[in-house]
């Protein structure tokens, strides 16, 4: 069985630009997740999508992040304006039931 | 909300010895509590969780214990490998589809 598919798994952008992350997650599964993983902490849940539909986004800092998940498979989560305390590794994961999978992460260092 | 807090932040133990990291929860409908590893430069990946219904659980090396009057779990790593050095989170889920992660502990596994 496939894992969590995401790209990019690096990027460096300038403070103000944007980036775009793809998130693919495991076939069959209705749940995605972003999370954000700040150096040294844990996991922190950016928003939580049931087929294309959000289910809790509370924690997405909405001025410049957005996600979507149009046809209830494929993710994706922009940031624009990028700012520095943006860098992190954007997790992205997929759960049917309880059991929340990860991908490898997208490394997004802000300069 | 749920607020799950895991100790210590990190911990060195010498090859063949025993790990054990410990985590507390507030909130007392939380039912699932999963643990993942995380490597550098992957994401996390389940090792074992436990759910409330079950007070222990065993897989070859990893156990978890779960006391949920005193709303605490813990991890045991009994007689620890080099490949078992990586950053342990534990997690909460107060419902079924959510989880809350401890902020990790770096596990240093001494030759």
């Amino acid at each position: 069985e496939a894992g969590v598919a995401q790209s990019p798994r690096y990027k460096i952008i300038e403070k103000r630009q944007s980036v775009a992350f793809w998130c693919n997650p495991i076939s069959g599964h209705a749940t995605l997740y972003w999370y954000q993983q700040i150096l040294g902490q844990g996991p922190k849940l950016l928003i939580q999508f049931q087929n294309n539909g959000v289910v809790d986004d509370s924690q997405l800092p909405k001025d410049r992040f957005s996600a979507e998940r149009l046809k209830g498979v494929d993710s994706t989560l922009k940031i624009q304006p990028a700012k520095l305390e943006d860098s992190a590794v954007y997790l992205c994961a997929s759960s049917s039931g309880n059991t929340i999978y990860f991908g490898e992460g997208s490394w997004l260092t802000v300069v | 909300g749920e607020n799950v807090e895991q100790h210590p932040s990190t911990l060195s133990v010498q090859e063949g010895d025993s790990a054990v990291i410990k985590c507390t929860y507030s909130d007392s409908a939380s039912n699932y509590f999963p643990w993942y590893k995380q490597e550098l430069g992957k994401g996390p990946q389940l090792i074992i969780d436990i759910r409330s219904n079950v007070g222990e659980k065993k897989d070859q090396r990893i156990a978890v214990t779960l006391n949920k009057t005193a709303k605490h779990f813990s991890l045991h790593i009994t007689e620890t490998q080099p490949e078992d050095s990586a950053v342990y989170f534990c997690a909460a889920a107060p419902r079924d589809d959510k989880i809350i992660f401890g902020k990790g502990t770096r596990l240093h596994i001494l030759p």
